[in-house]
């Protein structure tokens, strides 16, 4: 079984500043998809980014990237010029690959995010 | 286009009465999931259907829970008889296989058992 684990409930940054967030997990597949899901107050839940585990290249989406490091299984988040709007809870979950079975998202516990004006 | 539907938004009832709720997949997806969102338990799947298929329905908490996708643009799940300790929120989410293995979700729905 898959676990996935943040380490931070809560943080906060200033606005415009730089703000990351920690995800590891525990897999022994090889071929996996990682993503981060942000749940606003609204409490809908919208995707940030994905990553495939076998692409070397850590992936970006306009100010938010990722930093993913398979051997350490680490996969945190880095969100660049901070708005009011990042406000949310963050969701770090994986998905395994290669069968029907594995169209199954595990989240991690979530880590609460406040960017202050 | 219209996202993943869910309703009610929020649904109050007391123990032991029955409960359902509904969800519209996105249009051309053919998988559905649904999660239960708790602050003990955080999210947890419930039970995805593949083809308007059940393909896995271990995390269903107990016979008190069941789910149907009679076609490809309907689901329900259903608690019948509901207890305090279900409230939570319940999410649905849909994907395509040309959906680069994302997961849409719905705005879900707020159960409270008083």
């Amino acid at each position: 079984a898959q676990t996935v684990t943040q380490s931070q409930p809560e943080m906060s940054v200033q606005e415009a500043e730089t703000v990351t967030l920690s995800c590891t997990y525990d897999t022994s597949e090889s071929n996996y998809y990682l993503f981060w899901y942000k749940q606003p107050p609204s409490r809908q839940m919208i995707l940030v980014i994905r990553q495939e585990a076998y692409k070397q290249q850590n992936a970006t989406e306009n100010r938010f990237s990722v930093n993913f490091q398979k051997a350490a299984k680490s996969f945190s988040l880095k969100i660049s010029d901070s708005q009011l709007g990042d406000t949310a809870m963050y969701f770090c979950a994986f998905m395994k690959t290669g069968d029907n079975a594995g169209n199954m998202l595990t989240f991690g516990g979530g880590t609460r995010l406040m960017v202050k004006p | 286009d219209a996202g993943v539907i869910q309703s009610p938004r929020h649904e109050v009832t007391e123990m032991g009465q029955e409960v359902t709720l509904r969800c519209k997949p996105i249009s051309g997806h053919n998988s559905l999931f649904w999660y239960r969102q708790t602050m003990m338990r955080g999210l947890e799947l419930l039970i995805y259907f593949n083809n308007n298929v059940p393909i896995d329905d271990s995390g269903m908490p107990e016979d008190r829970f069941s789910a149907k996708m009679p076609n490809a643009s309907f689901s329900t799940l259903k608690i019948q008889p509901s207890e305090p300790r279900d409230s939570a929120v319940y999410f649905c989410a849909s994907r395509s296989p040309a959906s680069g293995r994302i997961q849409y979700f719905g705005p879900g729905t707020r159960l409270t058992v008083l």
